[in-house]
């Protein structure tokens, strides 16, 4: 396809479960971003890639979160041992050069119970 | 990155003009005017941006004042499916360093086009 893809677009998992939410990106993005999206809340960054390169971790709340982009294309995100405060909507966006468009996927709903 | 103000919400009619106003008075000579917007369920979308002149395309119309402390988005004729957030964001430019790649996101402004 044409945009950036996510999946899964929902996944619910229990207290304590690890999970990985996966992106692809527009096809030649040197960029990727993932972005956390609670409930009623603007998206907040988490982490940037160049290519394989992982640039800015800043944003990651916790060790318990960690990103890869092994080959500088699909990413995905990982979150061990799961909490409540996890629950909220994963997006994954890319662009051709880093200042550049961002286009976004349309995020996976992560709800913790 | 400079902080921007938003109406939590505005309403508008289909078929008018939707003039949504953002302020940012803080903003630097080096920074850019983005917006966005979120469909409900959806990923933010690009709309524009701009630096200090006005900017058109497909989608809208942004209007910069001239001590660029505040914007306008027009939407010039508002479809139901204009009904989203729209995130007014500034963002450095590449060449002046910084992590400039990342979007601040502020709440936004819920606009909804009435029929």
């Amino acid at each position: 396809g044409a945009g950036v893809s996510q999946s899964p677009r929902y996944k619910v998992a229990k207290r304590g479960q690890d999970v990985a939410l996966r992106c692809d990106p527009i096809s030649g993005h040197v960029s990727l971003f993932w972005y956390q999206q609670a409930l009623g809340q603007g998206p907040e960054f988490l982490t940037y890639f160049q290519n394989e390169a992982q640039l800015d971790k800043s944003g990651l709340p916790s060790d318990r979160f960690f990103a890869e982009r092994p080959e500088g294309s699909v990413s995905t995100l990982k979150i061990q041992r799961t909490q409540q405060e996890d629950s909220a909507v994963y997006l994954c966006a890319s662009s051709f050069q880093e200042n550049t468009e961002a286009f976004f996927g349309q995020g996976t709903r992560l709800t913790v119970v | 990155d400079a902080k921007t103000t938003q109406p939590t919400s505005m309403d508008c009619a289909e078929g008018r003009a939707a003039n949504l106003p953002c302020n940012h008075s803080t903003i630097s000579g080096n920074e850019y005017v983005y917006w966005y917007r979120q469909i409900h369920s959806q990923g933010p979308q690009y709309i524009i941006h701009g630096l200090k002149n006005n900017e058109t395309n497909e989608m809208a119309s942004l209007i910069i004042t001239e001590d660029r402390k505040s914007s306008t988005l027009i939407l010039p004729h508002a479809t139901l499916r204009d009904t989203a957030v729209y995130y007014c964001i500034v963002r450095a430019d590449l060449n002046s360093g910084g992590s400039n790649y990342k979007l601040t996101f502020g709440k936004g402004t819920l606009l909804t086009v009435n029929p």
